[in-house]
């Protein structure tokens, strides 16, 4: 079946890195991306990585892709107040008619504290 | 450059009217998408369509119908609305192909409440 975990919550120090963990489900999957939610907005996209890769950095944001296990994290360093946001994880399965679908997680609420 | 723009932005309805929500994509992008996200969920896919052809469809009742213009904008129409349907409707686009898997990106959302 399709389904992406990830924990509901993760609260850190202003300054401290943050890592966001994910599990899915799909080996089929070819990317996988994070997402950042602010309160009342749509979806900005962070990051994303290709299924053939490890490891992806992108300034404050590290991606890493353990295919084996099927899990993904985000780690940001040095978060920031404005980092507090809702993360979600997603797959995107490439079988059939799920083509270019993507399937997200319940979302990580982040809370960055002073 | 606009990134993905949908109207209107909230919407209040009553219990078996029907709604209409429209999307913009960004320009140059071909493929749209819709989304339905509840309160305290991640976003469910709706459909998807490129060139103007339905490319994939989830698990939603025939209640819900979707096309996409010869300018590549979208509607997506909901009749016969239940309370269950008031949630956050994202549309996305990309700019390919969705066999590509190209990212998605997303707009700001039409937040539908159904009284």
């Amino acid at each position: 079946g399709e389904d992406v975990e990830q924990s509901l919550f993760l609260s850190v120090r202003e300054g401290d890195s943050s890592v966001i963990n994910c599990t899915y489900t799909d080996s089929s999957s070819t990317y996988l991306y994070w997402y950042k939610q602010e309160p009342g907005a749509g979806l900005q996209l962070l990051t994303y990585i290709f299924s053939n890769m490890d490891m992806k950095q992108d300034q404050r944001l590290t991606v890493l892709l353990n295919k084996k296990d099927k899990h993904l994290s985000l780690r940001i360093a040095d978060t920031q107040t404005g980092d507090s946001a809702i993360y979600f994880c997603a797959e995107s399965p490439s079988y059939g008619g799920s083509q270019g679908n993507l399937i997200f997680g319940k979302g990580t609420k982040l809370s960055v504290k002073p | 450059d606009a990134g993905v723009t949908q109207s209107p932005t909230h919407l209040i309805k009553t219990r078996g009217q029907h709604v209409t929500l429209r999307c913009s994509p960004i320009s140059g992008h071909k493929s749209v998408s819709w989304y339905q996200q509840v309160l305290g969920q991640g976003p469910q896919f709706i459909f998807q369509y490129y060139e103007k052809e339905e490319r994939g469809r989830g698990n939603f009742p025939d209640r819900f119908s979707a096309r996409q213009f010869p300018n590549y904008s979208s509607e997506l129409n909901v009749n016969a609305l239940l309370l269950g349907d008031s949630a956050l409707y994202l549309c996305a686009s990309r700019i390919g192909d969705p066999i590509y898997n190209s990212p998605l990106h997303f707009g700001n959302g039409t937040r539908l409440t159904v009284t």
